[in-house]
C-alpha cells in the first residue's frame, strides 16, 4: 500500500498564475515532508521541506502546507513560470532518533506541472 | 561543489546477464542511497548506507540485487541476474548525516538508465 499518494499525475496552468500540487500520506509516524523537482535525464533536487511542528514553509515563490489532521501537505508556486515545468516529488520522512522513518524519504509518484507562456 | 557522480549513464543488458552502477558520493556526506526509479513511478529506496555500514536494505531483493559502500565513500551496486522487471533509473543519493540520527536532504546523481531486454 502506497504511503505517499500524488492523486494528479500531471497539472498545466498559464505563467504568472497559480500552481498547486497535492500530496497525501498515511503513516501518522512521517513528521517530515519534502518536495523535490526533476527535470528529464536529471535527478531530482531538493526544493523546499516542512516540519511537522509547523504548517506552513515559505521560500520565494515557493510555499509548501501542512495539515496533519488530514494528512495532506500541499506546494503552491506563485507566480508560475516556463521553467518550473517539470515533474515534482513529493516524499515523507521521520526526523526523530526514535522514528522508524528516521533518515530515509518515501517517495509519491509524482506530478508533471507544465506552465504555459 | 561537485555533485554525485554516476556511471554508466545508460546500459542495456539482455535478462540473465550481470550489471554494475557506480556511484561518488558528494564529500563529506555520510550517508549514501540507492534508489529504483521504474517509469511514471517515484523514486524507492533499494539501500541505505551510514558511512561504510547498512542501515536499512529491507526493499532491496538479495536474490539478485547487492550493494557495498568500501571505506564509506564511493559504492557499488550490482544486479545479477538481470530480469525484464529491472528495466528502472536507478539513482545514488547521498546526505550529510541520515541514518537515525537526524534528517538532511538528500542530493541525487543524474542516475543509470537500465533496459533489460
Amino acid at each position: 500500500d502506497q504511503q505517499v499518494k500524488q492523486n494528479s499525475p500531471s497539472l498545466s496552468v498559464q505563467e504568472g498564475r497559480i500552481s498547486i500540487l497535492n500530496c497525501d500520506y498515511t503513516n501518522s509516524m512521517f513528521d517530515y515532508f519534502l518536495w523535490y523537482k526533476k527535470y528529464p535525464a536529471e535527478g531530482p533536487t531538493f526544493l523546499i521541506s516542512i516540519s511537522s511542528i509547523k504548517d506552513k514553509n515559505e521560500d520565494g515563490r515557493f510555499t509548501v502546507f501542512l495539515n496533519k489532521s488530514a494528512k495532506h501537505l500541499s506546494l503552491h508556486i506563485v507566480p508560475s513560470q516556463p521553467g518550473d515545468s517539470a515533474v515534482y516529488f513529493c516524499a515523507a520522512s521521520g526526523i526523530l532518533v526514535e522514528n522508524t522513518n528516521a533518515g530515509k524519504s518515501t517517495f509519491g509518484d509524482g506530478t508533471t506541472l507544465t506552465v504555459k507562456p | 561543489e561537485a555533485g554525485v557522480a554516476q556511471s554508466p549513464r545508460y546500459k542495456i543488458i539482455e535478462k540473465r546477464q550481470s550489471v554494475a552502477f557506480w556511484c561518488n558520493p558528494i564529500s563529506g556526506h555520510a550517508t549514501l542511497y540507492w534508489y529504483q526509479q521504474i517509469l511514471g513511478q517515484g523514486p524507492k529506496l533499494l539501500i541505505q548506507f551510514q558511512n561504510n555500514g547498512v542501515v536499512d536494505d529491507s526493499q532491496l531483493p538479495k536474490d539478485r540485487f547487492s550493494a557495498e559502500r568500501l571505506k564509506g565513500v564511493d559504492s557499488t551496486l550490482k544486479i545479477q541476474p538481470a530480469k525484464l522487471e529491472d528495466s528502472a533509473v536507478y539513482l545514488c543519493a547521498s546526505s550529510l548525516a541520515g541514518g537515525r540520527a537526524s534528517y538532511n536532504e538528500q542530493f541525487f546523481g543524474p542516475g543509470t538508465r537500465l533496459t533489460v531486454l
